[in-house]
């Protein structure tokens, strides 16, 4: 049981290079959540999805795409990077009502 | 909108000091709230959590108390520890999203 796995660990992109992030996770949970963390920011949320073939936007989706086509998995994409998505990106998964568990994070360096 | 207001750091303390961090939410409706700990280059990790009023939530000789009428959550231990370094994150869940505190950084020197 990994729990919840996130690939790259990171990565250097320059600025408007695309990239996609994955997070996998094996214990069945529906909810599935995209965050990225910033000094002093605290985490933020990006996207997040209730469900296989559902996606919903969080607090700041602008410059992200997501997809969730199998309840396993749950894509981020950057269709054009921007220094301004320098960040850690964390992805989480839970259960209904039940408490979410993070991924080991991202590290995304835009140049 | 529902937010999470956290007591900012750095906190340093010397073991065995008592720790107290302050963390006050805004929500419409009752949320269920956390207190995530993060070790450096991981993930959060829960460390406790309370779903209704009154709730107090415990772990590892953490505790807080979910207080509806001052809407806190204050994060407590009696005696910590060097490995209780970390940074520390109040959270509250209304509906499908979460939100999260700043965060405070905790250091514990010997």
């Amino acid at each position: 049981n990994a729990g919840v796995t996130q690939t790259p660990k990171f990565r250097v992109l320059k600025t408007g290079q695309s990239m996609t992030l994955l997070c996998a996770q094996d214990m069945n949970h529906e909810y599935m959540y995209w965050y990225r963390q910033d000094p002093g920011m605290g985490l933020r949320l990006i996207h997040y999805s209730v469900g296989e073939g559902t996606t919903a936007k969080g607090e700041v989706p602008d410059g992200y795409n997501v997809s969730r086509l199998k309840k396993q998995n749950f894509l981020l994409g950057l269709e054009s990077a921007a220094p301004s998505q320098t960040s850690v990106y964390f992805c989480a998964s839970k259960r209904t009502e039940e408490t979410q568990y993070f991924g080991p994070g991202t590290r995304l360096l835009v140049l | 909108g529902d937010s999470v207001t956290q007591m900012e750091g750095p906190v340093t303390l010397s073991e065995e000091a008592f720790l107290t961090i302050n963390c006050t939410y805004t929500a419409t409706g009752y949320p269920s709230l956390f207190w995530y700990v993060q070790y450096p280059g991981e993930g959060l990790q829960l460390l406790l959590k309370a779903t209704k009023a009154d709730d107090k939530g415990s772990n590892k000789g953490f505790e807080a108390t979910y207080r509806k009428e001052t809407t806190s959550f204050h994060l407590e231990k009696g005696s910590v520890q060097v490995s209780d370094s970390a940074v520390y994150f109040c959270a509250l869940n209304a509906g499908n999203q979460f939100y999260f505190g700043t965060g405070t950084s905790l250091t514990v020197i010997p």
